[in-house]
């Protein structure tokens, strides 16, 4: 079955640390690839996106992530966190072609001041 | 800028009552979603819908119905309410072209049935 994996469930970072979120996905085929953020109280939003193309991609608030192909993963990363990070964050994989995408369960991210 | 709306941010209701929720976006999006958000389970597809009158069953649409009358407009209908259905409903529109776009979603609807 097609499923979208993200591995830390909860993850508690002091400032300026750097974060690596990972996501792992199980499809065949060609597919676009997403990180969502949902601050507390907020809309769910687009970070970012890869559809072709460079494999780094770069997003809002200094976030990127890369796809590995030959590794079904697209990790979020970012440098250095703030304060301002603490949210949920979900990884999504549609397959082209279809309308319907996968979202992983989320990962927490709390930074601490 | 897109924006999504829906009816309700918090709703409470009682087991067994038809309950109806509202999502309206203003972009013309071809395409619109209803998810529920549960802690742990991330965001689970309930139903979609491609066009105006056009629906098709996400992973979970047991207990749940849709309807799209208008582009703009995506209505989720709990027929008879349970305790189970209690969660956050998430709308959710998109452009339809060739393969999945970015999705845009509206606030929420935390749902609690008793």
């Amino acid at each position: 079955a097609q499923s979208v994996s993200q591995h830390n469930h909860h993850v508690i970072l002091s400032e300026a640390a750097s974060l690596e979120l990972g996501c792992n996905y199980s499809y065949g085929g060609t597919v676009n690839l997403f990180w969502y953020v949902q601050y507390p109280g907020q809309h769910l939003q687009l970070l970012l996106k890869y559809f072709s193309g460079d494999p780094l991609v770069k997003g809002i608030k200094g976030f990127e992530a890369e796809f590995i192909k030959s590794k079904f993963s697209f990790n979020l990363r970012k440098p250095s966190v703030q304060w301002s990070d603490t949210a949920e964050y979900f990884c999504a994989v549609a397959h082209r072609g279809t309308y319907k995408y996968i979202f992983g369960t989320g990962t927490r991210l709390k930074v601490l001041a | 800028d897109v924006k999504v709306t829906q009816s309700s941010r918090y709703l409470v209701k009682r087991t067994g009552e038809k309950v109806f929720l509202e999502c309206v976006q203003d972009m013309d999006h071809e395409n619109m979603f209803w998810y529920r958000q549960d802690p742990g389970l991330g965001l689970r597809l309930i139903y979609f819908s491609y066009d105006v009158k056009m629906k098709e069953k996400g992973d979970i649409p047991e207990g749940y119905s849709v309807s799209r009358e208008k582009k703009e407009r995506f209505s989720l209908i709990l027929e008879s309410a349970s305790t189970n259905q209690t969660s956050m409903y998430l709308c959710a529109s998109s452009l339809r072209l060739a393969g999945a776009h970015e999705q845009y979603f509206g606030p929420g609807t935390r749902l609690t049935v008793t």
